[in-house]
This record gives structure tokens, C-alpha cells and sequence, in this order.
């Protein structure tokens, strides 16, 4: 089955602790994104990779680290510099085809800071 | 700045009936848009995408409406079932980019 992994699906860490949350995908897919989502909100950009080794920031990066050594994974790190780490938190994955840019997304972490 | 906007926080609409979804953006760079339907504490499912060079795309049930000189698009819905009760986003991106950019959603409510 092909698709994209999140784990765990709930997360509870106190505050002032660095937290990292998984995404795996066996898509095979070139780029690969971490969104958060807020009661009411849309979905926010935080970083996203285009490529291995290689990522950029998104719009509200502040707080956040990512790594990209593999095609596969792309792990998220929330740190204690997070203002407001407590969040859901999505995890996408596309392929440019030459003519289309379809993101799918993981089922999700709910990170609570307590 | 509210690049994509999705005026309606909810819709209720009787099973069977059109449900219409709408969404406006503010950047003419926009030049493909999506449409995702999201179930509580899940993520986000693909449902149907459109580029701007066309300004309809069917998928069963699904269709979807682009009127780029109202920077308009919208979701058709026919029949709509209960299962389709859900928090539906639009998403645009442009000029190649891979980032997308989320309107607020409109959570959608199928009456029996």
C-alpha cells in the first residue's frame, strides 16, 4: 500500500521540550511538506523539500527544524522556541509531472503541550 | 494578506441536493487549484483539481468551476450524501511553485 505514515498520532509533551514528529512516505515522491492547522483555520505552511537534502522555509518556519537525508522521510522538529507549539500537524508529499503538483497528505499528529 | 478566501465558515444542504462550494483568490499568479475534503483529527483527501487553462473539471459526482477574470472557483456537489459531511479547502498555487496556499475551509453539513 502506498502512502504516507505519520506517527504518533497523539503527542503530549511538556513545555519548554524540543518534540519531533515523524512523516514517512513510499510514493516515491520528490517533495515533501509540513503544514500546521489551527481550530477554524486553514493549513500553514511550515517548511517543505524539494529535494533530498535540500528544504526552504514556508510561512511561520519560527520554531521549527526539519531534516531531509532521505527521499522517504522528513522528519519535523517543534522546539521550545515555538510560541504556540500545540496544533495539528500534516504532513504532505507531491510529484511534479510536467503538468501537475497533486499534494497528499498523512493522517496527521496532534501535538499537545501541556 | 488572505490569499484564498472561503467567505462561508458552513453549509447545510438536504441529502440528494446540490451542495456549491465557493471560493475567491487575489493572486492572478494562481494557476492551478484544488479542492480537499477533511474528516476530523484525519488529513486532508485530494478530491479534485482544475488548471487554468480549462474552467471545468468533472469527476463524478465532483465537479469544479474556475472564472479566472472573477478569480472565482467553486465545488459542485450531485447527489450530495451524507458521507460528504465534512470540512471542505480550497488550495491554489502558481507559476510551478509547489507551495499551496489554503483558504479557511467550509464545513459542510448533508441533512437526511
Amino acid at each position: 500500500d502506498g502512502g504516507i505514515t505519520q506517527s504518533p498520532k497523539y503527542l503530549f509533551r511538556k513545555e519548554g521540550q524540543n518534540v519531533t514528529l515523524s512523516c514517512e512516505q513510499n510514493l516515491n515522491h520528490d517533495a515533501m511538506y509540513w503544514y500546521r492547522q489551527d481550530p477554524g483555520q486553514g493549513l500553514r505552511l511550515i517548511y517543505y523539500s524539494q529535494i533530498v537534502n535540500d528544504f526552504q522555509k514556508g510561512d511561520i518556519a519560527e520554531g521549527y527544524s526539519v531534516s531531509r537525508e532521505k527521499k522517504e522521510s522528513f522528519p519535523l522538529t517543534v522546539t521550545s522556541a515555538q510560541k504556540n507549539p500545540t496544533a495539528f500537524y500534516l504532513c504532505a508529499s507531491s510529484q511534479w509531472t510536467g503538468d501537475t503538483d497533486t499534494q497528499y497528505f498523512g493522517p496527521g499528529t496532534r501535538l499537545t503541550v501541556l | 494578506d488572505q490569499q484564498v478566501k472561503q467567505n462561508s465558515p458552513s453549509l447545510s444542504v438536504q441529502e440528494g441536493r446540490i451542495s456549491i462550494l465557493n471560493c475567491d483568490y487575489t493572486n492572478s499568479m494562481f494557476d492551478y487549484f484544488l479542492w480537499y475534503k477533511k474528516y476530523p483529527a484525519e488529513g486532508p483527501t485530494f478530491l479534485i483539481s482544475i488548471s487554468s487553462i480549462k474552467d471545468k473539471n468533472e469527476d463524478g459526482r465532483f465537479t469544479v468551476f474556475l472564472n479566472k477574470s472573477a478569480k472565482h472557483l467553486s465545488l459542485h456537489i450531485v447527489p450530495s450524501q451524507p458521507g460528504d459531511s465534512a470540512v471542505y479547502f480550497c488550495a491554489a498555487s502558481g507559476q510551478g511553485a509547489q507551495k499551496l496556499v489554503f483558504g479557511q475551509g467550509t464545513r459542510l453539513t448533508i441533512n437526511p
